[in-house]
């Protein structure tokens, strides 16, 4: 089955502590990207990835690094969570970010940071 | 800088009636225009889309969306709502942000609930 899977779902943790969120895709989209969705702010973009070792920043990068080293996954690092991150992040591919395609959500990752 | 508005953050239906969920955008070029439900607990799922040629786009489910040029507008449109489409639908806009990269930007959301 074509899918994008995030692990884990459900994330519980203290501030500072590093944690990675991982993201999977098995339909060989080159491109794929982060959001972050808030209630009453929709969906923001953290970062993109055009390829393999092809990055770049979105609207709202800060606190968040991101790689790229295989075309199917694109792992979503905090390396130092605050409680301004609790939010629900959803991992998203498209098969080639110049055309016209839509894209696949993941099921997102709830995360909570006290 | 690209934009979408969706004005309403929620509609409520009677099932059985039309639905409308509406959006605008601003984009200097060509838009390029989405439509994603995303219901409880699941991430976002693809309806439509309008790229070029009909205004009048067709997509999943039964929803289809009206592409008005002149109002900037995108409308997503049902002819009867069922209780199962009440769920969050996002409209979302692409566009060239340099270097041979595109940026999805999206609204904030309308929350749709069908009343049986």
């Amino acid at each position: 089955e074509a899918q994008v899977t995030q692990n884990p779902r459900y994330l519980i943790t203290v501030t500072g502590k590093k944690l990675t969120v991982t993201c999977s895709q098995n339909m060989n989209h080159e491109y794929m990207s982060w959001y972050r969705q808030d209630p009453g702010l929709g969906l923001r973009q953290i970062y993109y990835s055009m390829n393999v070792e092809v990055t770049d920043k979105g609207d709202v990068p800060e606190g968040y690094k991101v790689s790229r080293k295989e075309k199917r996954n694109f792992p979503l690092i905090l390396e130092s969570p605050s409680p301004n991150q609790t939010s629900l992040y959803f991992c998203a591919s498209s098969p080639t970010p110049g055309q016209t395609y839509e894209q696949y959500f993941g099921p997102g990752t709830r995360l909570t940071v006290t | 800088a690209q934009s979408v508005a969706q004005p309403e953050d929620q509609v409520n239906v009677a099932e059985g009636n039309p639905l409308t969920v509406k959006c605008t955008y601003s984009v200097s070029g060509n838009p390029y225009l989405f439509w994603y439900v995303q219901y409880p607990n699941r991430g976002l799922q693809f309806l439509l889309k309008y790229i070029t040629g009909d205004n009048l786009v067709k997509g999943s489910y039964g929803f289809e969306a009206e592409f008005n040029k002149s109002q900037t507008s995108f409308h997503l449109k049902k002819p009867s709502a069922l209780v199962s489409d009440s769920a969050l639908y996002f409209c979302a806009v692409r566009e060239y942000s340099g270097a041979g990269s595109y940026q999805l930007t999206f609204g904030k959301g309308t929350k749709l609930s069908v009343i049986p």
